[in-house]
């Protein structure tokens, strides 16, 4: 069964932190792995997208990593700010036919001053 | 500045009543998702939909949910009845995505507001 597990389930962390996020998935076969940031009230936002090939990827203060061979990916936050405190998601799209993104749990985040 | 734009934001109702969500994709994109979103399950996909056609509706009950595109500017998601499990935060989501390829570097899923429905 296709599915995506996140860890943690929630973090608190001080602003100017660095915090790092995990997903592991067993989505087969694999198209791409995207983290997306939702902040509360509003719908998803992309972070990053990542396909097979590729072991990171960054934007501004996030990087993403991937580990196709382990099927883990992990979001890495740098000096974080207040306005970082959301949900961050971790979408798996499965290849083949048709496709689907399939949602982990998220993580949710909050930076306390 | 395109959007996709999810009609009502809020809605309640009573249990037994029936409820209808619009979701106008962005202009061009040919993939519609709806999503449900609770606190104890996450995102769920409910309906997808490609060129108009629907390609998966498993997620939905079909006892009481229906998803429609009566055209390329418009999706709808309707519960009938209505029933107070249902609430929760729906999703439409529109992608670009080519026939026979998976959604990829070119392609992504944009996320309109979300409707946000309580069933009393």
């Amino acid at each position: 069964k296709n599915q995506v597990e996140q860890s943690p389930q929630s973090l608190i962390i001080l602003e100017g932190k660095n915090c790092t996020l995990q997903c592991n998935y067993t989505v087969s076969p694999f198209s791409n792995l995207r983290w997306y940031k939702q902040d509360t009230g509003r719908g998803p936002v992309s972070l990053t997208i990542m396909t097979f090939s590729e072991n990171t990827k960054s934007n501004g203060r996030y990087t993403a990593t991937l580990d196709a061979d382990t099927k883990q990916s992990s979001l890495h936050i740098t000096a974080s700010q207040l306005s970082d405190s959301a949900s961050y998601i971790c979408v798996v799209s499965a290849s083949g036919g048709y496709n689907k993104l399939i949602f982990g749990a998220g993580t949710r985040l909050a930076v306390h001053p | 500045d395109a959007r996709v734009t999810q009609t009502p934001r809020h809605k309640v109702t009573e249990m037994g009543q029936e409820v209808t969500m619009r979701c106008q994709p962005i202009l061009g994109h040919n993939t519609v998702f709806w999503y449900r979103q609770t606190m104890m399950q996450g995102l769920e996909l409910l309906a997808y939909f490609r060129n108009r056609a629907p390609l998966d509706d498993s997620g939905m009950p079909k006892d009481r949910f229906s998803a429609e595109m009566p055209d390329a500017t418009l999706a709808t998601l309707k519960i009938q009845p209505s029933e107070p499990r249902d609430s929760a935060v729906y999703f439409c989501a529109s992608g670009l995505v080519l026939d026979g390829q998976p959604m990829g570097l070119d392609t992504e899923a944009f996320f309109g507001q979300g409707t946000r429905l309580t069933v009393v």
